[in-house]
């Protein structure tokens, strides 16, 4: 089975702290995304990347950064973490090509105080 | 801009039911469409995927319908159980891009 594995389950940061979120697949998928789920707001993407250093904004990139030095790991950066960032964070992957599953993690809980 | 409507009320149906869940999407032609199960406070889980030119698909007791004329699409679940309870979200992709486009999802309960 393909396992999306996010690092932290739970963050709790104050505000202006660098936060990173990490996230690891091990099904050599070369997609991989990083979404945020809000109530009301439904999963929006913030980047994506199709291949080792290759990235491209989604719908909400901005206070996002993101890496992807290894297939296998697509990190998201909080520059400096602000309240309205308090969210759930959503890594994916999938084969390359439109009709594939995206597979999910588990989700990262952050709240910024 | 595009955009995907999903029923935000909560269904509640009771069990041995059919529930039909809604996605209707405007502004947009996608080829494929997929369908997703979320659990609280965990990710989203494949289900189903349909492509435009597939009126119907399913698999055990689901089943997706495409109508691209009416830019709908239907998630049946039949002989509903209480483990089907859960928030449903439908996913359309952009042509041409890897990019999927998710609803905001429903939220069904099956009562027993």
């Amino acid at each position: 089975d393909v396992k999306v594995t996010q690092s932290s389950r739970y963050l709790v940061k104050r505000t202006g702290e660098k936060v990173f979120l990490e996230c690891v697949q091990d099904m050599d998928h070369e997609n991989m995304f990083w979404y945020r789920q809000d109530p009301g707001l439904g999963l929006r993407l913030i980047y994506f990347s199709y291949d080792v250093k290759m990235k491209e904004k989604g719908d909400i990139p901005e206070g996002y950064s993101v890496s992807r030095e290894k297939k296998e790991r697509f990190s998201l950066i909080l520059e400096s973490a602000s309240t309205n960032q308090t969210s759930m964070y959503l890594c994916a992957s999938s084969l390359s090509g439109v009709r594939n599953t995206i597979y999910f993690g588990e989700g990262s809980w952050l709240t910024v105080v | 801009s595009q955009k995907i409507e999903q029923n935000s009320e909560a269904l509640n149906i009771q069990e041995g039911k059919t529930a039909t869940l809604t996605c209707n999407y405007t502004n947009y032609s996608p080829a494929y469409l997929q369908w997703y199960r979320q659990d609280p406070g965990r990710g989203p889980v494949f289900l189903l995927l349909i492509r435009e030119n597939e009126k119907e698909k399913r698999k055990e007791r689901l089943k997706v319908t495409f109508d691209t004329t009416l830019k709908q699409s239907l998630f049946h679940i039949t002989a509903s159980q209480p483990a089907d309870s859960a928030t449903y979200l439908c996913a359309l992709d952009t042509f041409g891009t890897y990019k999927y486009i998710f609803g905001t999802g429903t939220r069904l309960k099956v009562l027993a």
